[in-house]
């Protein structure tokens, strides 16, 4: 049964930083890629950054390109989403979503998400 | 960046009716497009991909056509569990987009 737990969340003031943390069970981390994927309050959904199995291949939304950056490490089953200069539009909460086994651009099972919250 | 416009944003119908929600891409996505199903306090769930492929385990109610920038998802005979919010998405592009959203409710 696939299990991710998202961590790393909290309320910064904008121009802060945070880590996302994204531990993986339950299926073979290392052959999948993974996705974080955002909503804001009462907003829709919201791709934000991908990361292909071996990590080679990274991609991200335009409006969090040069600020956040996603990795892996597949020792520890752990995604992570390292997100700099934050905004208050950043204000969301956050899941970590594998891919399908079909395609990278299909999102088959999600985490129970994380709030960010960014707020002077 | 593809902009994906969904239509309308809120349907109110009744439980055994058809619905047909409508999904449109600023530019063309080929058959590259994905349905999902939010249920309230729940993870979204795929239920379309590639246009016309249902997921596994959805049922048969749910279709999806077209192509290019218009594409379609059709529920017949809604049964209760089907009054959710539904996202369509592109994956013919980077970046990945969604569309905003079309409620279904009673």
């Amino acid at each position: 049964q696939v299990h991710l737990v998202e961590s790393g969340g909290g309320v910064v003031q904008p121009g802060e930083f945070l880590r996302l943390s994204c531990v993986a069970s339950g299926f073979t981390f290392s052959s999948y890629g993974m996705h974080w994927v955002r909503q804001a309050p009462g907003k829709g959904l919201d791709w934000v950054a991908f990361i292909r199995d071996n990590g080679n291949a990274k991609y991200y939304a335009d409006s969090v390109k040069g600020r956040f950056t996603i990795s892996r490490d597949n020792s520890k089953n752990t995604l992570y989403l390292q997100m700099n200069s934050l905004r208050a539009d950043d204000t969301a909460v956050y899941y970590c979503v594998t891919t399908d086994s079909t395609s990278w651009g299909l999102f088959d099972h999600w985490g129970q998400g994380i709030l960010v919250t960014v707020s002077s | 960046e593809v902009v994906m416009t969904q239509s309308p944003a809120t349907l109110s119908v009744s439980p055994g009716e058809s619905v047909t929600l409508s999904c449109r891409a600023s530019q063309s996505v080929a058959t590259l497009l994905a349905w999902y199903q939010r249920q309230p306090g729940q993870a979204p769930r795929l239920l379309i991909y590639g246009r016309s492929t249902r997921a596994t385990g959805i049922p048969a109610r749910f279709s999806g056509s077209g192509s290019g920038t218009e594409f379609t998802l059709t529920i017949n005979s809604l049964q209760s569990e089907d009054f959710a919010v539904y996202y369509c998405q592109q994956y013919n592009n980077w970046p990945l987009t969604f569309g905003g959203g079309t409620k279904v409710e009673i």
